[in-house]
């Protein structure tokens, strides 16, 4: 099983601050299969990065995703308010198939 | 607009099952697989398997074999998930998704609302 693990767990920022959330695998993950997703309290996660690097439709330019192999990135080049939520990355491989990090807290400071 | 609409909260007690389901709007319902995803409550997303609404198909996570069962309807392009022999620790919010596979990549969107699930005696 391919284990996913997010760094920092939680992670105080004011706004307009750079973000910076990883995404650590236990082994190689295709790009193709590593997405990002936003969740909001009360709400379904939403899909933000699929692919690593590409933005979903509607996501802002202030989103990015990046990586290969076993380490990913998403980067939130200045945090808005409404961007104050949780983060994961998921895999999508062969055996089993979905995995999910444990998440990101993205407070504010 | 593609929707993914699912049935409302249950409270169950041990020992029972529930089935949750999910109506899918605004695509064709036979082109995309349909997963299950929960989350406990304060915790992280944890993947149960999905379903081929074309063949019928699933593919279940080994922690939830024998216990969990996904079926769907064509005819109203309704997925369901049935959880059997409920504990407490199945308490959670569970979540359908669409998988896309586009250009080499797969992706889960959009998400159900999210279906509560209470086991408690």
């Amino acid at each position: 099983e391919i284990v996913l693990t997010q760094s920092p767990g939680t992670l105080s920022l004011f706004p307009g601050e750079r973000a910076t959330l990883s995404c650590r695998a236990s082994q190689s993950v295709s790009s193709s299969y590593l997405t990002w997703y936003q969740q909001k309290p009360g709400q379904a996660p939403r899909l933000l990065i699929y692919g690593a690097s590409s933005r979903a439709t509607g996501i802002p330019d202030r989103f990015s995703g990046s990586g290969s192999g076993t380490d990913f990135t998403l980067t939130i080049s200045r945090v808005e308010p409404e961007d104050f939520a949780l983060y994961y990355c998921q895999q999508y491989g062969s055996s089993p198939p979905i995995t999910f990090g444990q998440g990101t807290r993205l407070e504010i400071k | 607009q593609v929707l993914l609409v699912q049935s409302g909260a249950e409270v169950k007690e041990p020992g029972a099952s529930v089935k949750v389901s999910c109506k899918a709007s605004g695509y064709t319902f036979t082109g995309y697989y349909i997963h299950w995803v929960r989350q406990a409550p304060g915790q992280g997303l944890e993947w149960m398997g999905w379903i081929s609404p074309k063949s019928g198909g699933t593919n279940y996570a080994q922690k939830f074999q024998g216990r969990v069962t996904m079926t769907r309807d064509t005819s109203i392009n309704t997925a369901y998930m049935e959880l059997s022999r409920l504990r407490s620790d199945d308490t959670a919010v569970y979540y359908c998704a669409r998988d896309v596979l586009l250009r080499g990549a797969h992706w889960f969107d959009p998400w159900g609302q999210g279906t509560l699930v209470t086991v408690s005696s």
